[in-house]
């Protein structure tokens, strides 16, 4: 079942622009993560925000957590035409890896050059 | 490195027949997943392997649905009596530990 719910669901921005997305999930989490998707196949691990932090970054990525709202933000700075794909947002409950990852529906990027 | 790799890429099959899907995990990664992708249901997981221990079963749609992993490594998802629902790009991934995990490229099972 989804349990992460991405807000919008599409987004269109100028290149060099910062692209903003926004997951919401409904329990309580182990970590969440992020996930990018070109063209509908493999998905690329993006950053992994455990329970316990509240903001994280990678090179142009800056993920926040927060638990006690259950949701989660995903910024791209600067953001470039190859940035163009899906994001997804995706939880682990367990923390265990039993229960798998349970993504949201994605928001679909598209940088316009 | 090499990557999560999965064949066939692409599958075309009729109704009711059985297809099995492949899946070679990154060397040295004790865990791997099945996730099945649908314009209807978005991203799906469907079952989880820990080395050799004998997986969860419960997030399999179907009893038409059955996997393996052998040595605890290759993995094949296996669909019986394929129906057109079963349509959908299905995704292998791994981890060597919980945490991120490294996604293969898809295969692609369209049911006529």
């Amino acid at each position: 079942s989804q349990q992460g719910e991405e807000d919008p669901q599409a987004l269109s921005i100028q290149e060099g622009e910062n692209a903003t997305m926004n997951c919401s999930y409904k329990t309580s989490i182990n970590n969440l993560q992020w996930y990018r998707q070109n063209s509908g196949r493999g998905l690329v691990h993006l950053i992994l925000i455990r329970s316990n932090e509240r903001e994280k970054h990678s090179g142009r990525l800056r993920v926040t957590l927060d638990t006690s709202k259950k949701s989660s933000s995903l910024l791209i700075t600067a953001s470039r035409a190859a940035d163009t794909a899906s994001y997804f947002c995706a939880t682990d409950e367990s923390g265990g890896g039993a229960d798998g990852l349970t993504f949201g529906k994605g928001t679909h990027l598209i940088i316009q050059p | 490195g090499a990557g999560v790799s999965q064949s066939p890429s692409n599958k075309v099959t009729e109704k009711g027949k059985d297809v099995e899907l492949r899946c070679d995990p990154i060397s040295g990664h004790t865990a791997l997943y099945w996730y099945r992708q649908s314009l209807g249901q978005g991203l799906e997981f469907l079952i989880y392997f820990q080395g050799n221990s004998a997986p969860d079963k419960s997030g399999l749609p179907s009893d038409r649905f059955s996997a393996e992993r052998t040595g605890g490594s290759v993995s094949t998802l296996t669909i019986q009596r394929t129906q057109q629902e079963d349509s959908a790009v299905y995704l292998c991934a791994s981890s060597f530990h919980v945490g991120a995990q490294y996604f293969g490229p898809g295969t692609r099972l369209l049911v006529l």
